[in-house]
Protein backbone atom coordinates (compact mmCIF):
# COMPACT_ATOMS: atom_id res chain seq x y z
CA UNK A 1 0.00 0.00 0.00
CA UNK A 2 1.45 3.28 -1.08
CA UNK A 3 -0.96 5.17 1.73
CA UNK A 4 -1.46 8.73 0.45
CA UNK A 5 0.11 10.23 -2.48
CA UNK A 6 0.71 13.61 -3.81
CA UNK A 7 1.80 14.87 -6.83
CA UNK A 8 3.87 16.99 -7.94
CA UNK A 9 5.90 17.34 -4.74
CA UNK A 10 7.50 20.87 -5.69
CA UNK A 11 6.10 23.90 -8.00
CA UNK A 12 6.47 27.61 -9.07
CA UNK A 13 3.78 29.14 -10.38
CA UNK A 14 4.14 32.76 -11.91
CA UNK A 15 1.19 35.17 -10.64
CA UNK A 16 -2.13 34.28 -12.73
CA UNK A 17 -0.96 30.80 -14.04
CA UNK A 18 -2.91 27.48 -12.89
CA UNK A 19 -2.65 24.47 -11.80
CA UNK A 20 -3.96 21.49 -10.31
CA UNK A 21 -2.17 19.40 -7.49
CA UNK A 22 -3.37 15.78 -7.37
CA UNK A 23 -3.92 13.17 -4.35
CA UNK A 24 -4.83 9.43 -4.87
CA UNK A 25 -5.45 6.95 -1.75
CA UNK A 26 -4.99 3.01 -2.20
CA UNK A 27 -6.93 2.89 1.40
CA UNK A 28 -10.78 2.32 -0.21
CA UNK A 29 -11.16 5.16 2.02
CA UNK A 30 -14.36 7.11 1.89
CA UNK A 31 -13.83 10.95 3.05
CA UNK A 32 -10.47 12.71 1.43
CA UNK A 33 -9.38 16.32 2.81
CA UNK A 34 -7.42 19.18 1.45
CA UNK A 35 -5.15 21.61 3.85
CA UNK A 36 -2.54 24.39 3.28
CA UNK A 37 0.19 24.60 5.97
CA UNK A 38 1.87 28.50 6.50
CA UNK A 39 4.03 28.50 9.43
CA UNK A 40 2.44 29.98 12.91
CA UNK A 41 -0.94 28.78 11.77
CA UNK A 42 -1.22 24.90 11.69
CA UNK A 43 -3.22 23.19 9.02
CA UNK A 44 -5.64 25.17 7.66
CA UNK A 45 -8.80 22.95 5.75
CA UNK A 46 -9.68 23.80 2.24
CA UNK A 47 -11.85 21.67 1.07
CA UNK A 48 -13.19 18.04 1.63
CA UNK A 49 -14.79 15.70 0.32
CA UNK A 50 -17.31 13.39 2.36
CA UNK A 51 -17.87 10.48 -0.14
CA UNK A 52 -17.44 9.63 -3.81
CA UNK A 53 -19.83 12.62 -5.12
CA UNK A 54 -19.48 15.57 -2.76
CA UNK A 55 -17.35 17.92 -2.03
CA UNK A 56 -17.91 20.75 0.99
CA UNK A 57 -15.59 23.64 1.42
CA UNK A 58 -13.67 24.13 4.74
CA UNK A 59 -11.87 27.38 6.54
CA UNK A 60 -10.06 28.45 3.54
CA UNK A 61 -11.98 27.95 -0.08
CA UNK A 62 -11.45 30.97 -1.88
CA UNK A 63 -9.36 30.80 -4.88
CA UNK A 64 -9.56 27.22 -5.00
CA UNK A 65 -12.06 24.41 -6.43
CA UNK A 66 -11.84 20.88 -6.15
CA UNK A 67 -12.94 17.41 -7.82
CA UNK A 68 -13.68 14.25 -6.38
CA UNK A 69 -12.95 12.75 -9.37
CA UNK A 70 -13.37 8.94 -8.06
CA UNK A 71 -13.33 6.98 -4.80
CA UNK A 72 -9.42 7.03 -5.30
CA UNK A 73 -8.70 10.44 -6.36
CA UNK A 74 -9.10 13.92 -5.15
CA UNK A 75 -7.83 16.96 -6.70
CA UNK A 76 -7.07 20.77 -6.49
CA UNK A 77 -7.22 23.46 -8.76
CA UNK A 78 -5.69 27.03 -8.53
CA UNK A 79 -7.36 28.91 -11.54
CA UNK A 80 -5.13 32.20 -11.18
CA UNK A 81 -2.39 31.84 -8.55
CA UNK A 82 -1.48 34.34 -5.99
CA UNK A 83 1.28 34.80 -3.96
CA UNK A 84 -0.86 34.15 -1.04
CA UNK A 85 -1.49 30.96 -2.37
CA UNK A 86 2.55 30.11 -1.54
CA UNK A 87 2.54 27.04 0.98
CA UNK A 88 2.43 23.71 1.69
CA UNK A 89 -0.54 21.23 0.56
CA UNK A 90 -1.85 18.23 2.13
CA UNK A 91 -3.97 15.88 1.42
CA UNK A 92 -5.23 13.19 3.60
CA UNK A 93 -7.87 10.42 3.62
CA UNK A 94 -9.94 8.95 6.14
CA UNK A 95 -12.25 5.75 6.56
CA UNK A 96 -16.15 6.37 7.20
CA UNK A 97 -15.61 3.72 10.34
CA UNK A 98 -12.86 5.70 11.86
CA UNK A 99 -11.60 9.06 13.20
CA UNK A 100 -8.13 9.18 12.18
CA UNK A 101 -6.84 10.92 8.78
CA UNK A 102 -3.94 9.54 7.16
CA UNK A 103 -1.49 12.03 5.19
CA UNK A 104 0.34 12.50 2.11
CA UNK A 105 3.56 13.87 2.22
CA UNK A 106 2.73 17.48 0.74
CA UNK A 107 3.11 19.66 -2.20
CA UNK A 108 5.62 22.77 -1.78
CA UNK A 109 3.66 25.48 -3.67
CA UNK A 110 5.59 28.79 -4.72
CA UNK A 111 3.25 31.35 -6.34
CA UNK A 112 6.14 34.55 -8.12
CA UNK B 1 -17.67 25.47 17.07
CA UNK B 2 -13.96 23.90 18.27
CA UNK B 3 -10.97 25.47 18.81
CA UNK B 4 -6.99 24.02 19.97
CA UNK B 5 -4.23 26.15 21.50
CA UNK B 6 -1.36 25.07 21.97
CA UNK B 7 1.11 27.30 24.66
CA UNK B 8 4.14 27.82 23.55
CA UNK B 9 5.14 27.71 19.58
CA UNK B 10 8.33 26.43 20.55
CA UNK B 11 9.89 24.16 23.42
CA UNK B 12 13.66 23.14 23.76
CA UNK B 13 14.99 20.20 26.11
CA UNK B 14 17.57 18.39 26.91
CA UNK B 15 18.11 14.75 25.85
CA UNK B 16 17.10 12.61 28.57
CA UNK B 17 14.68 14.99 29.96
CA UNK B 18 10.78 15.38 30.25
CA UNK B 19 8.84 16.33 27.18
CA UNK B 20 5.90 18.24 28.02
CA UNK B 21 3.83 19.89 25.09
CA UNK B 22 0.52 21.71 26.12
CA UNK B 23 -2.87 21.65 24.39
CA UNK B 24 -5.91 23.01 25.63
CA UNK B 25 -9.18 22.64 23.24
CA UNK B 26 -12.70 23.82 23.03
CA UNK B 27 -15.85 22.08 22.11
CA UNK B 28 -19.30 22.43 22.41
CA UNK B 29 -19.46 18.33 22.60
CA UNK B 30 -17.19 15.48 24.08
CA UNK B 31 -14.01 15.91 22.07
CA UNK B 32 -11.87 13.18 20.33
CA UNK B 33 -8.65 14.70 20.32
CA UNK B 34 -5.52 13.63 18.58
CA UNK B 35 -1.42 14.28 18.21
CA UNK B 36 0.63 14.54 15.22
CA UNK B 37 3.97 14.55 14.80
CA UNK B 38 5.88 16.01 11.28
CA UNK B 39 9.02 15.44 10.65
CA UNK B 40 11.05 17.46 8.37
CA UNK B 41 9.63 17.78 4.92
CA UNK B 42 7.37 14.99 5.77
CA UNK B 43 3.67 14.26 6.23
CA UNK B 44 1.89 14.13 9.36
CA UNK B 45 1.40 11.00 11.35
CA UNK B 46 -0.65 10.02 14.27
CA UNK B 47 1.08 9.72 17.35
CA UNK B 48 -2.00 8.99 19.09
CA UNK B 49 -5.55 9.95 20.08
CA UNK B 50 -8.17 10.25 22.25
CA UNK B 51 -11.57 9.15 21.61
CA UNK B 52 -14.06 7.40 24.78
CA UNK B 53 -12.64 5.31 27.40
CA UNK B 54 -9.22 5.60 29.41
CA UNK B 55 -8.57 9.31 29.58
CA UNK B 56 -4.45 8.18 29.63
CA UNK B 57 -3.60 6.86 25.85
CA UNK B 58 -0.51 5.84 25.15
CA UNK B 59 1.08 6.35 21.49
CA UNK B 60 3.93 5.13 19.35
CA UNK B 61 7.87 6.14 20.16
CA UNK B 62 6.86 6.14 24.05
CA UNK B 63 4.26 9.45 23.56
CA UNK B 64 1.34 9.33 25.97
CA UNK B 65 -1.64 11.78 26.61
CA UNK B 66 -3.84 12.65 29.41
CA UNK B 67 -7.52 13.62 28.75
CA UNK B 68 -8.44 15.83 31.13
CA UNK B 69 -12.45 17.16 30.59
CA UNK B 70 -12.09 19.86 33.89
CA UNK B 71 -9.55 21.31 32.09
CA UNK B 72 -9.79 21.28 28.82
CA UNK B 73 -6.70 19.70 28.13
CA UNK B 74 -4.76 17.24 26.64
CA UNK B 75 -0.90 17.77 26.91
CA UNK B 76 1.44 15.63 25.69
CA UNK B 77 4.21 13.48 27.55
CA UNK B 78 7.29 11.44 26.99
CA UNK B 79 9.56 11.00 30.01
CA UNK B 80 12.88 10.88 28.53
CA UNK B 81 13.76 12.77 24.75
CA UNK B 82 15.38 11.53 22.38
CA UNK B 83 17.20 13.21 19.50
CA UNK B 84 15.01 11.55 17.44
CA UNK B 85 12.02 12.91 18.70
CA UNK B 86 12.91 15.98 17.04
CA UNK B 87 9.83 17.25 15.28
CA UNK B 88 6.47 19.70 15.04
CA UNK B 89 3.63 18.23 16.96
CA UNK B 90 0.36 19.59 16.17
CA UNK B 91 -3.06 18.95 18.34
CA UNK B 92 -6.25 18.70 16.67
CA UNK B 93 -9.49 18.05 17.75
CA UNK B 94 -12.30 16.97 16.20
CA UNK B 95 -16.37 16.98 17.08
CA UNK B 96 -17.78 14.10 15.30
CA UNK B 97 -16.72 11.16 13.22
CA UNK B 98 -19.45 10.99 10.68
CA UNK B 99 -18.95 11.20 7.18
CA UNK B 100 -18.53 14.80 7.38
CA UNK B 101 -16.33 14.74 10.20
CA UNK B 102 -13.16 17.46 10.30
CA UNK B 103 -10.14 18.18 12.04
CA UNK B 104 -9.45 21.70 13.70
CA UNK B 105 -5.81 21.83 14.56
CA UNK B 106 -3.42 23.61 16.86
CA UNK B 107 -0.55 26.17 15.39
CA UNK B 108 1.82 23.79 16.35
CA UNK B 109 4.85 23.18 18.37
CA UNK B 110 8.24 22.54 17.17
CA UNK B 111 10.59 20.64 19.71
CA UNK B 112 14.21 21.02 19.62
CA UNK B 113 16.65 18.52 21.49
CA UNK B 114 19.43 19.16 22.41
CA UNK B 115 22.44 17.64 23.61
Amino acid sequence: NAGVTQTPKFQVLKTGQSMTLQCAQDMNHNSMYWYRQDPGMGLRLIYYSASEGTTDKGEVPNGYNVSRLNKREFSLRLESAAPSQTSVYFCASRAGWTDTQYFGPGTRLTVL
Amino acid sequence: AQSVTQLGSHVSVSEGALVLLRCNYSSSVPPYLFWYVQYPNQGLQLLLKYTTGATLVKGINGFEAEFKKSETSFHLTKPSAHMSDAAEYFCAVTRNTGTASKLTFGTGTRLQVTL
